[in-house]
């Protein structure tokens, strides 16, 4: 099994632009978890699905963020507008029983 | 609620030096527990994980015991070695793994000198 696959691994934008960040889990598991790391806050929690439906959402940081997962193989992170407070680098992590495995990350760099 | 305390990094060893990294956990019911560890530039990776009380896991030489007396999960390792450097993250399950959820620590980062 490939793992689970991020992309892109670096993403630089401009403040004020759209930032799509995509996430392939592992076939078979149907818990898929976005994180965020920062130095500052460390590792965050910002939404979490279960079979394809959003079960906990209360840590995305605002209004700004959102995350889809249209079927079983493929989720998105969407931040409109970035700030450059965003930059940050963003973990997609799937599982199937507790144990969670986790993908390369994205780093973003918002300028 | 469920949380995860971690010791303050960072913690800096010579090589074939003895590793202990404290983990204590707060939770209601019985979580299983885990230690992850994260190496420059990439994804964390599960090292070990144990399911009940009194479990120890164990792998590439890293050992950790359920103690659930002392609410506590401590990484040990006999001898380090310098690719052991990298930060190490405590978990526990939270909802007893009902919602594959993980409360993680703060992460703990070992340097490895030779």
């Amino acid at each position: 099994d490939a793992g689970v696959i991020q992309s892109p691994r670096h993403e630089v934008t401009e403040m004020g632009q759209e930032v799509t960040l995509r996430c392939k889990p592992i076939s078979g598991h149907d818990y898929l978890f976005w994180y965020r790391q920062t130095m500052m806050r460390g590792l965050e929690l910002l939404i979490y699905f279960n079979n394809n439906v959003p079960i906990d959402d209360s840590g995305m940081p605002e209004d700004r963020f959102s995350a889809k997962m249209p079927n079983a193989s493929f989720s998105t992170l969407k931040i409109q507008p970035s700030e450059p407070r965003d930059s940050a680098v963003y973990f997609c992590a799937s599982s199937l029983v507790n144990e969670q495995f986790f993908g390369p990350g994205t780093r973003l760099t918002v300028l | 609620g469920n949380s995860v305390t971690q010791m303050e990094g960072p913690v800096t060893l010579s090589e074939e030096a003895f590793l202990t990294i404290n983990c204590t956990y707060t939770a209601t019911g019985y979580p299983s527990l885990f230690w992850y560890v994260q190496y420059p530039g990439e994804g964390l990776q599960l090292l070990l994980k144990a399911t009940k009380a009194d479990d120890k896991g164990s792998n590439k030489g890293f050992e950790a015991t359920y103690r659930k007396e002392t609410t506590s999960f401590h990484l040990e390792k006999g001898s380090v070695q310098v690719s052991d450097s990298a930060v190490y993250f405590c978990a526990l399950s939270e909802g007893g793994g009902a919602t594959n959820k993980l409360i993680f620590g703060t992460g703990t980062l070992l340097a490895v000198q030779p």
